[in-house]
């Protein structure tokens, strides 16, 4: 079945450690996206790419990095810059097309940072 | 700027009542975007519909509903005959121009549905 995986669900980590988020989506999109949902929040977005080699910046880029070397995966690394890493992330993707198109969740990885 | 308001935090309604989740938007584009995404207990979010800001239909998909009124920039979403498994934060969302196509989401609502 086509769909976006992340992984893991849940992810542990000591303060001042880089953690790596993984994504991958056999869906065939363009873009993929990641966000950050806090407690009683909305979406917020860390970062988006429309094409391999290519990302850009999103509301809330500080503290994270990104890479797509293969349009399938879109991992996302959260440094120790980052100063209050503990939320529940959550990766996206979608087509290209003229308009802004509906995006396809993951379930999303939901880190603790201690 | 753009913004998105869902007033309503959480609602409680009983089991077969129908319910409207409010959502308010701001945008200075004539041609934007709206959406709505269910996230159940889960987590993951499910797209639920999109809509174009010249498409002022109302849009009815099973015991969903949409009321698009570019007059109050709102466009709220009614569950009719609400059941259990509706239970679930709805978020509410927007995209124009000048976010290169990125989506803009609101606070979200938690719905409740009591057996």
């Amino acid at each position: 079945d086509g769909g976006i995986t992340q992984s893991p669900k849940y992810l542990f980590r000591k303060e001042g450690q880089n953690v790596t988020l993984s994504c991958e989506q056999n869906l065939n999109h363009d873009a993929m996206y990641w966000y950050r949902q806090d407690p009683g929040q909305g979406l917020r977005l860390i970062y988006y790419s429309q094409i391999v080699n290519d990302f850009q910046k999103g509301d809330i880029a500080e503290g994270y990095s990104v890479s797509r070397e293969k349009k399938e995966s879109f991992p996302l690394t959260v440094t120790s810059a980052q100063k209050n890493p503990t939320a529940f992330y959550l990766c996206a993707s979608s087509i290209i097309r003229t308009g802004p198109m509906e995006q396809y969740f993951g379930p999303g990885t939901r880190l603790t940072v201690t | 700027a753009q913004k998105v308001t869902q007033a309503q935090t959480e609602i409680s309604v009983v089991e077969k009542e129908d319910v409207t989740l409010d959502c308010v938007y701001e945008t200075r584009d004539t041609t934007y975007y709206l959406f709505w995404y269910k996230q159940p207990p889960s987590g993951e979010l499910v797209f639920l519909i999109r809509r174009n800001s010249f498409d002022e239909q109302n849009e009815i998909s099973g015991r969903y509903s949409w009321n698009f009124q570019k007059s109050t920039s709102s466009f709220n979403f009614t569950i009719t005959a609400s059941q259990v498994v509706d239970s679930a934060v709805y978020f509410c969302a927007l995209s124009d121009s000048n976010r290169d196509d990125k989506i803009i989401f609101g606070k979200g609502t938690r719905l409740h549905i009591l057996p």
